[in-house]
C-alpha cells in the first residue's frame, strides 16, 4: 500500500482551466502539506493543515486552495491556472507540525502538471 | 531573512567518500532534516540532528554544528544508486521547514 497517494501523476492542460490534484495518506498522520518544486527544484511549501489549523502561505496565489474532506485527505485546487504554474507538486504528509522530532515527512510521488 | 545555502553540483567516484554541506540561518532551530530525491521521484527522509555532533546510519552520517549554523552529510562507499539530489531542511522556531535548493550528486565509475 502506498502511503501517501496522489492523483494525477502528469497533467496537461490549457491557461485559464480550473484543475485539482488528489492526494490521500494512509498513516494516520495529523499533518498534510502541498508543496510546489519548480524547474530550478526548489520545493517551496504552499499549505499546511491539520484538524486544526491551516497554515498559507501568503506568496501562493488565491487561485489555489487546499480542501479537506477528512484528516486523510488533502486536494489541491487550481483556478484560471497560468503558463508560471507548470511545475511538480507534491504531498506530503507528518506524524506532528509541532513537533520537530516528529516531524518528519512522507512525500507522495508527485504530480506534474503542464499548463500550455 | 531565513535562508539555507548548499553547493549546487557534486561529482564523486565510486566507492569514495563525499561530504555535501549545508549552511544555514534561521529564525530559530527546531532541528536541520537531510533527504534524498532521485530524478523524477518524490524526496525520501535520510536523517535528523537537533544536538550537535555526528549521526551515523549506514553509509550515510549527518554531523551539525548550531553555533556555526553548519551542517554536512557524508556517504561513504558510493554506488552508483546514490546519484541524486540532496537537500538539507532546517526547521525554525514557528517548526516551519525552511528548504535548500538541493545539491545535485553525480557518481560516475
Amino acid at each position: 500500500d502506498t502511503a501517501v497517494s496522489q492523483t494525477p501523476k502528469y497533467l496537461v492542460t490549457q491557461m485559464g482551466n480550473d484543475k485539482s490534484i488528489k492526494c490521500e495518506q494512509n498513516l494516520g498522520h495529523d499533518t498534510m502539506y502541498w508543496y510546489k518544486q519548480d524547474s530550478k527544484k526548489f520545493l517551496k511549501i504552499m499549505f499546511s493543515y491539520n484538524n486544526k489549523e491551516l497554515i498559507i502561505n501568503e506568496t501562493v496565489p488565491n487561485r489555489f486552495s487546499p480542501k479537506s474532506p477528512d484528516k486523510a485527505h488533502l486536494n489541491l485546487h487550481i483556478n484560471s491556472l497560468e503558463l508560471g504554474d507548470s511545475a511538480v507538486y507534491f504531498c506530503a504528509s507528518s506524524q506532528d507540525m509541532s513537533s520537530s522530532g516528529a516531524n518528519v515527512l512522507t512525500f507522495g510521488a508527485g504530480s506534474r502538471l503542464t499548463v500550455l | 531573512g531565513q535562508n539555507i545555502d548548499q553547493p549546487t553540483e557534486m561529482t564523486a567516484t565510486e566507492g569514495a567518500i563525499v561530504q555535501i554541506n549545508c549552511t544555514y540561518q534561521t529564525s530559530g532551530f527546531n532541528g536541520l532534516f537531510w533527504y534524498q530525491q532521485h530524478a523524477g521521484e518524490a524526496p525520501t527522509f535520510l536523517s535528523y540532528n537537533v544536538l550537535d555532533g555526528l549521526e551515523e546510519k549506514g553509509r550515510f552520517s549527518s554531523f551539525l554544528s548550531r553555533s556555526k549554523g553548519y551542517s554536512y552529510l557524508l556517504l561513504k562507499e558510493l554506488q552508483m544508486k546514490d546519484s541524486a539530489s540532496y537537500l538539507c531542511a532546517c526547521m525554525d522556531s514557528n517548526y516551519q521547514l525552511i528548504w535548500g535548493a538541493g545539491t545535485k550528486l553525480i557518481i560516475k565509475p
